[in-house]
């Protein structure tokens, strides 16, 4: 079956610790996207890839950085510069046409202890 | 700029009953639209979409939306509730050449018994 998978599911961070957050899919989507959800703030991007080797930062990129190597495979690392990282994290794809939808993996959750 | 908005934050409804969950959105030329829901601690499922043609869009699990230019509104519908339709949903809206979407804050919709 086709879809997006994130790993870990859940992730704990030590201050000053960076973590990367996995994302892979296999549904031959162009673009992929991360962002971060906190509770009664919906959605905010954080970065997104259109193609491989490129990359734009969304709305809250500072602390955060990317890499799109594959077309399948774009990971997140949040940096000790990432003041407030506790937060739901959520990867998606999508075809390059606006007429199509997302598809999200089933998020990381990480945790500052 | 495009932007949407849910202007509630929580729906309550009673098993049984129709169910309405509100959107509205602004955004230059045609607006692309969807509507997600999200259960607890998963990743976001795509619902429903409106790209042109009938007002009255149907999609996954009996839900529907319908489409009003005039009210820019694209507001997410069932005849009938179900408890297990507790989520939360959003509302997303694509146009005017931005490629990347906007999404609402969220609904938490609460269905009891």
């Amino acid at each position: 079956d086709g879809g997006i998978t994130q790993s870990p599911k859940y992730l704990f961070r030590k201050e000053g610790q960076n973590v990367t957050l996995s994302c892979e899919q296999n549904l031959n989507h162009d673009a992929m996207y991360w962002y971060r959800q906190d509770p009664g703030q919906g959605l905010r991007l954080i970065y997104y890839s259109q193609i491989v080797n490129d990359f734009q930062k969304g709305d809250i990129a500072e602390g955060y950085s990317v890499s799109r190597e594959k077309k399948e495979s774009f990971p997140l690392t949040v940096t000790s510069a990432q003041k407030n990282p506790t937060a739901f994290y959520l990867c998606a794809s999508s075809p390059l046409d606006r007429g199509y939808g997302y598809t999200f993996g089933s998020g990381t959750r990480l945790t500052v202890v | 700029a495009q932007s949407v908005a849910q202007p509630e934050d929580q729906v309550n409804v009673a098993e049984g009953n129709p169910l309405t969950v509100k959107c509205t959105y602004s955004v230059s030329g045609n607006p692309y639209l969807f509507w997600y829901v999200q259960y607890p601690n998963r990743g976001l499922q795509f619902l429903l979409k409106y790209i042109t043609g009938d007002n009255l869009v149907k999609g996954s699990y009996g839900f529907e939306a319908e489409f009003n230019k005039s009210q820019t509104s694209f507001h997410l519908k069932k005849p009938s509730a179900l408890v297990s339709d507790s989520a939360l949903y959003f509302c997303a809206v694509r146009g005017g050449g931005s490629y990347i979407p906007t999404f609402g804050r969220g609904t938490s919709l609460i269905v009891h018994p």
